[in-house]
């Protein structure tokens, strides 16, 4: 079955502690990305990488990493998380090249709910 | 760069009669349009796309949307709406065949039995 999968769903933690939210996609897609989605505000990009070792940064890059080191995994990382990254994060996949059932559209993990204390 | 604007925060329609979300759109060069459907505690999923040809584009669960390129618009509609249609909507230009998407705030569509 053709999946976006993330880890963890839920995650509580505190100020200044370190964590990752790993994404991972079945498909072969080149194109990943990570938003969070915020009440009133819809969806924002933070990161996006559009193959193996090629990451950009969205609207919302500030106080996150990424990395794409292999083509199905995308990790994102706080590296000192604050309150105001408390958000629900969403990571997305898709190809770039049209051919048959490849159309474009992004593929969409379960989404991350992060709670920062 | 591109800009999207949904002017409903909420729409409200009885089950059975015909629905319109609406979705103004600013994009620089060709318009790619898709359409996004959230359900309570899931991601989001692939409605409808417009890339180029007919201006009404027909997707799943028997939506379908009306590009029009002189308004900037692309509404999306159903003839006849069911209450398992209640769900938030987004509506994603982009700016290159589905790499840089920009969402709108999304629109809360609640069918009513």
């Amino acid at each position: 079955e053709a999946q976006v999968t993330q880890n963890p769903r839920y995650l509580i933690t505190v100020t200044g502690k370190k964590l990752t939210v790993t994404c991972s996609q079945n498909m072969n897609h080149e194109y990943m990305s990570w938003y969070r989605q915020d009440p009133g505000l819809g969806l924002r990009q933070i990161y996006y990488s559009m193959n193996v070792e090629v990451t950009d940064k969205g609207d919302v890059p500030e106080g996150y990493k990424v990395s794409r080191k292999e083509k199905r995994n995308f990790p994102l990382i706080l590296e000192s998380p604050s309150p105001n990254q408390t958000s629900l994060y969403f990571c997305a996949s898709s190809s770039l090249r049209s051919t048959g059932l490849n159309t474009g559209e992004l593929f969409f993990g379960e989404g991350s709910r992060l709670t920062v204390l | 760069a591109q800009s999207v604007a949904q002017p409903e925060d909420q729409v409200n329609v009885a089950e059975g009669n015909p629905l319109t979300v609406k979705c103004t759109y600013s994009v620089s060069g060709n318009p790619y349009l898709f359409w996004y459907v959230q359900y309570p505690n899931r991601g989001l999923q692939f409605l409808l796309k417009y890339i180029t040809g007919d201006n009404l584009v027909k997707g799943s669960y028997g939506f379908e949307a009306e590009f029009n390129k002189s308004q900037t618009s692309f509404h999306l509609k159903k003839p006849s709406a069911l209450v398992s249609d209640s769900a938030l909507y987004f509506c994603a230009p982009s700016d290159n065949y589905g790499q840089n998407f920009v969402f709108g705030p999304g629109t809360r569509l609640s069918v009513l039995p």
